[in-house]
């Protein structure tokens, strides 16, 4: 069956514009989750949709925002980009728990 | 934060068997121990999970403590392929929070 899909691969923006990135789950997967990894750090969780709805959310500014479509897609939204936000964005989605997550390969976000 | 704990790094010489470990003391009766590898510039893929028993796959065996407040992840013998960042993490208790994960170097 089909994986995780992330559009696109790779992204390069200037400081101070907005970025929005897509993730399309697995068919039947309704939780999508978002992170965000820098170099040497683990995955920084930013927010959980499920059913359209941001069911948990991490510890990021307001400039991050997500949302989910009735297919289960979801985006993130990057406004006002800052140097920092250069980052490997990935997003995993998955079944309810104790079953795990699938990831996709990630968006490689570079701000300049 | 998360509530597993992992060496940041080990290393391995290739073709021997390694032992990953994770400490999870806090863990509750309903969390699954599930143990994630992240290769380079790739994102984290499933490898293993287990509940109370030890459990194998064709990628790892995962060796789980009798009080559960342990856990060990074993490839049998690591190739230069298995080097990677993995992670421990309790489901669903801990989820979402991944850690910084042990960086496994597969010595040729």
């Amino acid at each position: 069956k089909a994986g995780v899909t992330q559009t696109p691969r790779y992204l390069i923006k200037t400081r101070g514009q907005q970025v929005t990135l897509s993730c399309s789950p697995i068919s039947g997967h309704r939780s999508v989750s978002w992170y965000q990894q820098t170099p040497g750090q683990g995955l920084q969780f930013l927010f959980e949709y499920f059913s359209e709805t941001q069911r948990n959310k991490g510890n990021f500014p307001g400039r991050f925002s997500g949302r989910q479509f009735s297919n289960s897609r979801s985006e993130m939204n990057v406004s006002t980009l800052e140097l920092g936000d250069s980052a490997l964005y990935l997003c995993a989605s998955s079944l309810p728990a104790p079953y795990g997550y699938t990831f996709g390969s990630g968006t490689r976000l570079t701000v300049v | 934060d998360a509530k597993t704990t992992q060496p940041n790094s080990m290393e391995s010489n290739e073709e021997e068997p390694v032992h990953l470990p994770c400490n999870h003391s806090t863990i509750s009766g309903t969390d699954y121990i599930h143990w994630y590898r992240q290769l380079p510039s790739q994102g984290p893929e499933y490898v293993i999970h287990g509940l109370t028993s030890n459990v194998n796959n064709r990628m790892a065996s995962l060796a789980i403590a009798e009080d559960r407040k342990s856990s060990t992840l074993i490839l049998h013998r690591a190739t230069l392929r298995d080097a990677a960042v993995y992670y421990c993490i309790l489901l669903p208790g801990d989820q979402f929070y991944f850690g910084t994960g042990t960086s496994l170097t597969v010595i040729p």
